[in-house]
């Protein structure tokens, strides 16, 4: 299983930009990297997935190094609403089914004025 | 468009008691999953399946039972409710197996056990 680990925690003041950093140094070659979002009282909200490079969509981007041990998502001008726990998570190489993916605790942004 | 729907929302059972958490999806998914979370730790894995009539153990599956007759709907069964299984339950499909398919989450059915 490739393990991620992400801050506990971060704090941003509405208009910023906000980069959340994913370690996952056992990734293996098949596997995507996968964003989640997830407000209080809500089930989790898929936000971006990749495989390398950089992809973007209306929401947010995703940068992913060459070497694909840690990969950034990028909100750019957040607001009050983006106040959530975001999940990065990498697919089970063994399997290359989502059947094994691992959530982890997430990292809790908050966004105040 | 309904998407992952799970009944009940809210459910308040006493030690000891059964109970059986509905989900259903009507995106014709071939993979669902059950999780649970609780407070401060992320979604932890109960029981997926792959498909109809077929389905598989998660990180934590003691104390709850699954099954899969429909493509639709994807019950989990606690057999006797204990404090410990107070909880909030997630269920989730995707399109394939395949681990870049986006899953897609229902609202919850918060569980306490007294």
């Amino acid at each position: 299983l490739a393990k991620t680990t992400q801050p506990i925690s971060m704090d941003s003041y509405e208009g910023q930009e906000v980069n959340i950093t994913c370690s996952h140094n056992n990734i293996a070659t098949n596997d995507y990297i996968t964003w989640y979002q997830q407000f209080p009282s809500q089930g989790p909200r898929f936000i971006i997935q990749g495989y390398k490079t950089k992809v973007t969509n209306e929401v947010a981007s995703l940068f992913i190094p060459a070497d694909r041990k840690s990969s950034t998502l990028s909100l750019p001008r957040v607001s009050l609403s983006d106040t959530a726990v975001y999940y990065c998570l990498v697919g089970a190489s063994h399997t290359g089914t989502a059947s094994k993916l691992t959530f982890g605790t997430g990292t809790r942004l908050q966004v105040t004025l | 468009n309904a998407g992952v729907t799970q009944t009940p929302k809210f459910q308040v059972l006493k030690t000891g008691q059964s109970m059986t958490l509905q989900c259903a999806q009507d995106m014709n998914h071939e993979y669902m999953s059950w999780y649970r979370q609780d407070p401060g730790m992320g979604l932890r894995l109960i029981h997926y399946s792959v498909g109809a009539g077929i389905t598989d153990q998660g990180e934590v599956p003691n104390g709850y039972n699954v099954s899969r007759s429909t493509t639709e709907d994807f019950p989990l069964r606690l057999l006797s409710a204990a404090p410990s299984q107070t909880s909030v339950y997630f269920c989730a499909s995707s399109y394939s197996t395949r681990n870049n398919q986006p899953q897609h989450f229902g609202d919850g059915t918060r569980l306490s056990i007294l």
